[in-house]
């Protein structure tokens, strides 16, 4: 138990729907992340929020719309995605962006999209 | 730019033996920071260890110790007398101290028989 939580666990979702991921953590931190993590692939990052604020947004496409409505709280909103995109999408936290800290992640939601 | 190599995909051993998992990595920083973290099969990452490049220091933690070598710009990690519950998949990445990323590696599948 890291401290940060993610629901739901497993998504199965059409091309044509709109989902949305959630993450809280309950650590006191700052930042908050999005990684993706593909088979044989390294993870990779996608967002970032630091105080709320966004601070990275590393070529994402436009179908993945993330919100940040306070520090505890991070949503990744899902629509009209590919095939390509299925995957395990984990959410972490850290005590401030910029900084040395490490970041604690979440058990992921696992994406499969159909 | 910043990148983290292990070259090890696959590991298998057998309890009780030692094993150590390489990381390599690539950085101009001349402020980084180098982690560790554990990613066994329910998902969420655990954080394992953080280095800082000017503290070249070899850590231990109980059946873990790791070596970091700036003059090989390597940050291998052992486990001594290894159990069934460290199989996973572990993960070396590299922090910047410029931009505050994490570049992690490809990750390194470790599988330990009874």
């Amino acid at each position: 138990e890291t401290g940060v939580t993610q629901t739901p666990r497993h998504l199965v979702m059409g091309m044509t729907n709109k989902k949305s991921l959630k993450c809280e953590q309950h650590l006191g931190h700052n930042a908050m992340y999005w990684y993706k993590q593909s088979a044989k692939k390294p993870l990779e990052l996608m967002f970032v929020y630091n105080f709320k604020e966004q601070t990275e947004n590393n070529s994402v496409p436009s179908r993945f719309s993330p919100e940040c409505p306070n520090s505890s709280h991070l949503f990744l909103h899902l629509h009209t995605l590919q095939p390509e995109d299925s995957a395990l999408y984990l959410c972490a936290s850290s005590q401030d962006f910029l900084q040395s800290y490490e970041q604690y992640f979440g058990p992921g939601t696992r994406l499969t999209v159909t | 730019a910043q990148k983290v190599t292990q070259a090890q995909t696959e590991i298998s051993v057998v309890e009780k033996e030692d094993v150590t998992l390489d990381c390599v990595y690539e950085t101009r920083d001349t402020t980084y920071y180098l982690f560790w973290y554990k990613q066994p099969p329910s998902g969420e990452l655990v954080f394992l260890i953080r280095r800082n490049s000017f503290d070249e220091q070899n850590e231990i933690s109980g059946r873990y110790s790791w070596n970091f070598q700036k003059s090989t710009s390597s940050f291998n990690f052992t486990i001594t007398a290894s159990q069934v519950v460290d199989s996973a998949v572990y993960f070396c990445a590299l922090l910047s101290g410029n931009t505050g990323k994490l570049i992690f590696g490809q990750g390194t599948t470790l599988q330990v028989k009874p």
